[in-house]
């Protein structure tokens, strides 16, 4: 099986700042990396495909870039509306998700 | 708009079954272009992968919970279902059903169900 690991845990960011988060695969796997942002009660969204493809409609703050075992997901400038949970998601064998990172106002 | 919804008990005894469906609107679950999966999350916990169908009833299962699931997919209603055998309370979570495409992650989600293991 492969096993994500994300870090941090959580992070605490102010609005404006530039915020990165990093993914590890325990093999590798390619380009075939998701992330999602989940916010409390709701379901995940689909932010990043195929490790650095913005899904429509997503702002371009977000991006993603990596291949490998390696990614992460880049927010350029954090807004209001990004604090959230952020979670991987390998796709090249079945189908595992990161721990997640809890993006927290600092 | 695609729209998914699941429905079922919120709440079941250990050992027995928990069932859900899934009912997809907007959309046919017949198109050779998607899989349709099950997610769960714990609460306060992470996203886990349960397991994944195509319109044809070819299934992909997460090792770890194979020997308990069962998925299955009535064209005729648009809709796909979960069976989970000999539940304990580590299954109590939200289960979120979902859609991808053959090389793409899960673009569609429902709003998830919470199903509750207790006696």
């Amino acid at each position: 099986d492969i096993q994500m690991t994300q870090s941090p845990s959580t992070l605490s960011a102010s609005v404006g700042d530039r915020v990165t988060i990093t993914c590890r695969a325990s093999q590798t796997i390619s380009a075939w990396l998701a992330w999602y942002q989940q916010k409390p009660g709701k379901a995940p969204k689909l932010l990043i495909y195929k490790a650095s493809s913005l899904e429509s409609g997503v702002p371009s703050r977000f991006s993603g870039s990596g291949s490998g075992t390696e990614f992460t997901l880049t927010i350029s400038s954090l807004q209001p509306d990004d604090f959230a949970t952020y979670y991987c998601q390998q796709y090249n064998s079945y189908w595992a998700f990161g721990q997640g990172t809890k993006v927290e106002i600092k | 708009q695609l729209q998914l919804q699941e429905s079922g008990p919120g709440l079941v005894k250990p050992s027995e079954t928990l069932s859900l469906t899934c009912t997809v609107s907007g959309g046919s679950i017949s198109s050779s272009s998607y899989y349709w999966g099950w997610i769960r999350q714990p609460p306060g916990k992470g996203l886990e992968w349960i397991g994944s169908i195509f319109y044809s009833g070819s299934t992909y299962y997460n090792p770890s919970l194979k020997s308990r699931v069962t998925i299955s997919v009535d064209t005729s209603k648009n809709q796909f279902s979960l069976k989970l055998s000999s539940v304990t309370a580590a299954d109590t979570a939200v289960y979120y059903c979902a859609r991808r495409g053959l090389d793409y992650p899960f673009d569609y989600w429902g709003q998830g169900t919470l199903v509750t293991v207790s006696s």
